[in-house]
């Protein structure tokens, strides 16, 4: 089955700086890659998503690249705000309907 | 759109008992699934179902767990005889036919004591 690894597992920055999390996969057949933000005690929330027939997405300050021949994706968040400290979940699926598999989130501190 | 509803928010149980969370999805999605988030840990597909039909329960634990969504109602997932591991947090997610986004619910957080 396919395995997602998600990296740093815990990410400071200071208020205005950038973010960058980082996620592989190993099945060459995932073609949906969507991100999750969850904030405590909450519901994770779908932020950004790609199909692997695109390089590159961007919305706002959040971006994902994608790289399929390296199976790696990556969010991007510029000018960060206190308000995006939350964990971020990476994940990949094959298909609609199909089911998503999760990294492990990463811990996001946006020190003001 | 109310968006996906779980009750309740917080159930707890005594080891033993039987847990029965519920899920309604959004108004038409006609896709469920059911994930767990462990404590500070990511979330682990358990089953995904259409009205009347599992189609993947790849994810289950092969003894107590459950899941149905009938035909009217709510999909339901039950555990029967809860042990302390079962303490999570269960998400159900809904989705159209056809689309690959997911929308979470709130989620029912259980507490085995």
């Amino acid at each position: 089955g396919e395995n997602v690894e998600q990296h740093p597992s815990t990410l400071s920055v200071q208020e205005g700086d950038s973010a960058v999390i980082k996620c592989t996969y190993s099945d060459s057949a995932s073609n949906y890659f969507p991100w999750y933000k969850q904030e405590l005690g909450k519901r994770p929330q779908l932020i950004i998503d790609i199909r692997s027939n695109v390089g590159e997405k961007k919305d706002q300050r959040i971006a994902v690249t994608l790289n399929k021949t390296a199976k790696h994706f990556s969010l991007h968040i510029t000018e960060t705000q206190p308000e995006d400290s939350a964990v971020y979940f990476c994940a990949a699926s094959k298909d609609t309907g199909n089911q998503f598999y999760f990294g492990t989130g990463t811990s996001l501190t946006v020190i003001p | 759109n109310a968006g996906v509803m779980q009750n309740p928010r917080h159930l707890v149980r005594r080891r033993g008992q039987e847990a029965r969370l519920r899920c309604s999805p959004m108004k038409g999605h006609s896709h469920v699934y059911w994930y767990r988030q462990l404590p500070e840990e990511g979330l682990k597909f358990m089953v995904y179902l259409q009205k009347e039909n599992i189609i993947d329960e790849s994810g289950m634990p092969k003894e107590r767990f459950s899941a149905e969504f009938p035909k009217e109602g709510p999909s339901i997932l039950r555990i029967q005889q809860v042990v302390r591991g079962d303490s999570a947090a269960y998400f159900c997610a809904s989705s159209q036919w056809g689309y690959y986004g997911y929308t979470f619910g709130s989620g029912t957080r259980l507490t085995v004591v």
